[in-house]
This record gives structure tokens, sequence and C-alpha cells, in this order.
């Protein structure tokens, strides 16, 4: 079953405009990862924020993490056209052995230029 | 590196029929991963692998399904016999082996999109 949950599971915006996407799981993790899935590609790896840290960056990333609301918030700043993409955040749980990470459904983000 | 090789890219086969995805990790990695994407089900770990060990198949759908890993540089995912509720994405990802304090992530091939009729 899938951990995480996105939300929103879609978002249209305008070049230029912020894009926010937000994921809740469910069980204590080790760490919490975003990746990223062009259409017709696998998935490629983002920004990974450890559960001792809130919050972490990575050029137009800023990922937050929360996890006594066991929730994440990847935001994209100046979105771009290429940023459309599947995101998806992915757990790897706390007693978990040999980093299995389980993914959620997904937001589908669609930037217009 | 040439990162995770997956073979085919895209499969049509007829229900019944045998069918075989390959994937060539990443040099070095010991951990590798069979997921499939489905609209309705999302990403799903079918089966996973570390030092060519299987670890965790919980998530092999059926009897029909097996993976295999002989060796390092490859692993195939064995569907017999295909259905059509088989039709999907499936994708191999590798990771080095978690170590206590080292942070891992996947990297994923490109995956083989199946199709079942």
């Amino acid at each position: 079953s899938q951990q995480g949950e996105e939300d929103p599971q879609a978002l249209s915006i305008q070049e230029g405009e912020n894009a926010t996407m937000n994921c809740s799981y469910k069980t204590s993790i080790n760490n919490l990862q975003w990746y990223r899935q062009n259409s017709g590609r696998g998935l490629v790896h983002l920004i990974l924020i450890r559960s001792n840290e809130r919050e972490k960056h990575s050029g137009r990333l800023r990922v937050t993490l929360d996890t006594s609301k066991k929730s994440s918030s990847l935001l994209i700043t100046a979105s771009r056209a290429a940023d459309t993409a599947s995101y998806f955040c992915a757990t790897d749980g706390r007693g978990t052995s040999y980093g299995k990470l389980t993914f959620g459904q997904g937001t589908i983000l669609t930037v217009h230029p | 590196d040439a990162g995770v090789i997956q073979s085919p890219r895209h499969e049509v086969t007829e229900m019944g029929q045998e069918v075989t995805l390959r994937c060539k990790p990443i040099s070095g990695h010991n951990s590798l991963f069979w997921y499939r994407q489905t609209m309705m089900r999302g990403l799903e770990l079918l089966i996973y692998f570390n030092n060519n060990v299987p670890i965790d198949d919980s998530g092999m759908p059926e009897d029909r399904f097996s993976a295999k890993m002989p060796n390092a540089s490859f692993s195939t995912l064995k569907i017999q016999p295909s259905e059509p509720r088989d039709s999907a994405v499936y994708f191999c990802a590798s990771s080095p082996l978690p170590i206590m304090g080292v942070l891992i992530f996947y990297t994923f091939g490109s995956g083989t999109r199946l199709t079942v009729v």
C-alpha cells in the first residue's frame, strides 16, 4: 500500500509562479525523498530530507518536513514550463531495513508558458 | 555510468505468453528493486534484492510472477502466463546498500511498458 499521499493530485500554474505540493505519511520515517517523473520516463531523485531536519534547499527547490504532523511539502519557485512533470514523495520507514522506499500517488504539475 | 538499463522499452504480447523483463543496475549498487506503475495503483514495489538475495517479495502479485538476480549486474522479472491486467510500466531501480548514517536514494531505469492483449 502507498504510505505517502500527495496533495493536490493535479496542479496547473503559469510560468514564473511558485508551485507547492504536499505529502502526508503514516508511520515514523528515517528520511523522506522527492522524485520527479517526466512523461514516459523513470523517476529522478530530487532531494532528500532526514527525519531530524526541518527544511532543505536545492536550487529552486525547498522541502520542509514536519514529523509531528507526518507531512512534508515541496516548493518549486519561479516555475518553468520544463518543470511540468509528476512529483512523488517517498518514505524510508523506521524499522524497515535495507532502504525500502514507499511512494505516494504523486502530484501532476503543469506549468503553462 | 550509463545508469540503470532496462530492456525491452516496450513489449506487446498475447495473453498466456511468457514475458521476461531485464535490468542491469548501476555498477556497485547492491540493492535492486522492481516496481510496477499503473494509473489505478500508482507505484507498487514488487520485490527487492540486496547483494543478489531476494529480501522481500511480498509485493509480487501472484505465483505467475517471479524474479531472479543471478549476479550483481543482472536481474529478470518473469510473468508466466501473462494476463491483460499485467499491463503496466515496470521499473527497475538500484541503490547502494544503506549503512547507518549513510543516506541513499534510488536510480531508476526508463521502464518497460508492457501491454498484454
